[in-house]
């Protein structure tokens, strides 16, 4: 699997958009993108994923460069529930590779 | 509430006990998945299990022991645990195993501590 790169931290004011950028630049043409997200104590809940287009689902979008190196999940309004660790991951095509690869991730703060 | 829960969500236990973690998922899946996660470290993928059969195993120690009797439960067996091995433990199911454009919805998890 491609490794990402994603910033430790981040801070959003509460109802700006959270932008969290992922660089998977060793990306191969057959790798999703994925987002994932853990709060505290919490098991890791799915997000959005995409293999070329932007995508976008009642939690986020997800805007992938043409040339598949970077990524950006955006949270449109961040409220203070999105206080989580964000992770990008990227995970093959083939059959028998499903797993995932967690790295870890960006913590965002939302800020009241 | 992901459809997916694990007992019990906290556990102590001495270094010579045995003791089972349970998982159940209310999805219709067919994967089931174990994860360690430690404090301070990523994810861990510990076992997987497809339609019943265990496909995957990490190089962990055997004194962790899986066991899924069917599509819908996992059991995560311990004995003779060391402290290193305190962490949470996550279970989590998805519809297919192998195919990447089918998510994995997590339980909440078991805390465990080692002592």
């Amino acid at each position: 699997d491609a490794k990402t790169t994603q910033p430790p931290s981040m801070d959003c004011a509460e109802g700006r958009a959270a932008n969290l950028p992922c660089n998977h630049s060793t990306i191969s043409g057959n790798e999703y993108v994925y987002w994932y997200r853990q709060i505290h104590s919490q098991g890791p809940q799915y997000i959005i994923h995409g293999l070329k287009n932007n995508e976008t689902n009642e939690m986020a979008s997800l805007i992938i460069t043409e040339d598949r190196k970077s990524s950006t999940l955006i949270l449109p309004h961040a409220t203070l529930r999105d206080t989580a660790v964000y992770y990008c991951i990227v995970r093959v095509s083939e059959t028998g590779a499903n797993n995932l690869f967690f790295g870890t991730g960006t913590r965002l703060t939302v800020i009241p | 509430e992901t459809g997916v829960t694990q007992t019990p969500r906290h556990l102590v236990m001495g270094m010579t006990n045995k003791k089972s973690l349970k998982c159940e998922q209310h999805l219709g899946h067919n994967a089931m998945y174990w994860y360690k996660q430690s404090a301070k470290k990523p994810l861990e993928l510990m076992f997987v299990y497809s339609l019943e059969e265990r496909v995957e195993n990490n190089s962990v120690p055997s004194r962790f022991s899986p066991e899924c009797p069917n599509s819908s439960h996992l059991f995560l067996h311990l004995h003779t645990l060391q402290p290193e091995d305190s962490a949470l433990y996550l279970c989590a199911s998805s519809q297919v195993w192998g195919a990447p454009t089918y998510e994995q919805y997590f339980g909440p998890g078991t805390r465990l501590t080692v002592t």
